[in-house]
């Protein structure tokens, strides 16, 4: 089975700090995506990666980056975090352009 | 924005019952449609899938229909039960390019016992 794994399920972060969720896949999967999921916005996609070291914007890519050093792991990062940022971060992982995706189980992230 | 509209946004459905989850969607160079279920505290998970080149796919109590003319595709669950319960995401991508899925907002299925 397709295992993606985000290390951190829950944190607490102050804002102005600097946030890193970092996600692993176990499938030598090409593509890593992150959303972030919100109540009645369903799902958004911030950043994604088709290869090492490289990134895409998504739809919402404003006060996120990404990075990508290795094929397995897909980090994002928030460098100033804010109340606004709020949510559960989903990564994804897929093993080509078909777009069959694989989540992880989320992040939930609260901003204070 | 390619946009991918769902509704409804919440369902409640008795057990036994049919539930029919319905999107749209405007950018008809999208060609893979699948359908996500996602229970509480977990990741979305893939449900099932269609390209347009077939009208209707059905695996166990989960059918899609596909209406390519309308722009439209649907999901139903046949004999709904209360293991059911969670939220549903239709998405659409094209198999072109850098091409990434985009979802709707999601429908939260409560199937009561």
């Amino acid at each position: 089975d397709v295992k993606v794994t985000q290390s951190s399920r829950y944190l607490v972060k102050r804002t102005g700090e600097k946030v890193f969720l970092e996600c692993v896949q176990d499938m030598d999967h090409e593509n890593m995506f992150w959303y972030r999921q919100d109540p009645g916005l369903g799902l958004r996609l911030i950043y994604f990666s088709y290869d090492v070291k490289m990134k895409e914007k998504g739809d919402i890519p404003e006060g996120y980056s990404v990075s990508r050093e290795k094929k397995e792991r897909f980090s994002l990062i928030l460098e100033s975090a804010s109340t606004n940022q709020t949510s559960m971060y989903l990564c994804a992982s897929s093993p080509d352009r078909i777009n069959t995706i694989y989540f992880g189980e989320g992040s939930w992230l609260t901003v204070v | 924005q390619q946009q991918v509209k769902q509704s409804p946004q919440s369902l409640i459905v008795q057990k036994g019952g049919i539930s029919i989850i319905n999107c749209a969607y405007e950018n008809t160079a999208f060609d893979y449609f699948p359908w996500y279920q996602q229970f509480p505290g977990k990741g979305p998970a893939l449900l099932i899938a269609i390209r347009p080149d077939v009208s209707e796919k059905k695996e166990g109590r989960f059918t899609i229909s596909f209406n390519k003319s309308a722009k439209q595709f649907s999901l139903h669950i046949m004999d709904s039960q209360p293991g059911d319960s969670a939220t549903y995401f239709c998405a659409a991508s094209m198999n072109s390019g850098y091409s990434t899925l985009t979802f709707g907002k999601g429908t939260m299925l409560l199937v009561s016992p």
